[in-house]
């Protein structure tokens, strides 16, 4: 139990266009979702936290226009990177919180986006 | 300060070695903590999960939390070169609270 799904695993595109990742729960309900972004070798950054049904709360230095989130039910929310830059390149993955072991997340596989 | 503690090692240990893993705390009112073991290119996979102080034991991982010393362990029996990857303590105080996440160990077993 307790699946996370992350789709698309990899994508590549061209600066200025827009990307949408998507995280879903496979298993169950999550009325929390995370987003993180991880550079080599580094630890999680967390984004934002997404609540569904409201505005996601993002991190101090993380543009909420560049990165949009929308948690539009319990088990779906979507990252969008807009206008993407060679800078935006990086592993994203997503989390949900399952409610049932505290502020456990399970994490999904991850988003592997490069920025030409 | 900061909030977890965790030497990035890398650690390599020869097959069948016991991996040793710590983090220590400085906020005391974390609760819950986790190991997840994370493989190159892939996400996080929850490993262990403990609320408050104690030991826990699955198959070949153990987990200890010692609120008191505010640390955290996590052993590996009989490593195999399967568990060669990097591992990340969390920890969070409960409620919406984010998890803070060392840096996570990078650990390397030797055939």
């Amino acid at each position: 139990g307790a699946v996370v799904s992350q789709h698309p695993s990899r994508v590549i595109c061209k600066s200025g266009t827009s990307v949408k990742i998507e995280c879903r729960s496979l298993d169950f309900q999550a009325t929390t979702m995370f987003w993180y972004r991880q550079f080599p070798k580094k630890s999680l950054m967390l984004m934002a936290t997404s609540n569904e049904g409201s505005k996601a709360t993002y991190e101090q230095g993380v543009e909420k226009d560049k990165f949009l989130i929308n948690h539009a039910s319990l088990t779906l929310s979507t990252l969008t990177v807009t206008s993407a830059h060679p800078e935006d390149s990086s592993f994203y993955i997503c989390s949900a919180r399952a409610g049932t072991r505290g502020d456990t997340q399970y994490f999904g596989p991850g988003t592997r986006l490069t920025v030409l | 300060q900061k909030e977890v503690e965790q030497d990035p090692g890398p650690l390599s240990v020869p097959e069948g070695a016991i991996v040793s893993l710590n983090c220590t705390y400085s906020n005391s009112a974390f609760q819950y903590f986790m190991w997840y073991r994370q493989y190159s290119r892939k996400g996080p996979e929850l490993l262990m999960y403990t609320y408050s102080s104690g030991n826990k034991e699955d198959g070949r991982f153990t987990a200890q939390v010692d609120k008191s010393s505010k640390y955290i362990s996590l052993f590996i029996r009989d490593s195999q070169p399967s568990d060669s990857a990097t591992y990340l303590c969390a920890m969070s105080a409960g409620g919406n609270n984010r998890l803070a996440f060392g840096k996570g160990n990078q650990v390397v077993v030797i055939p």
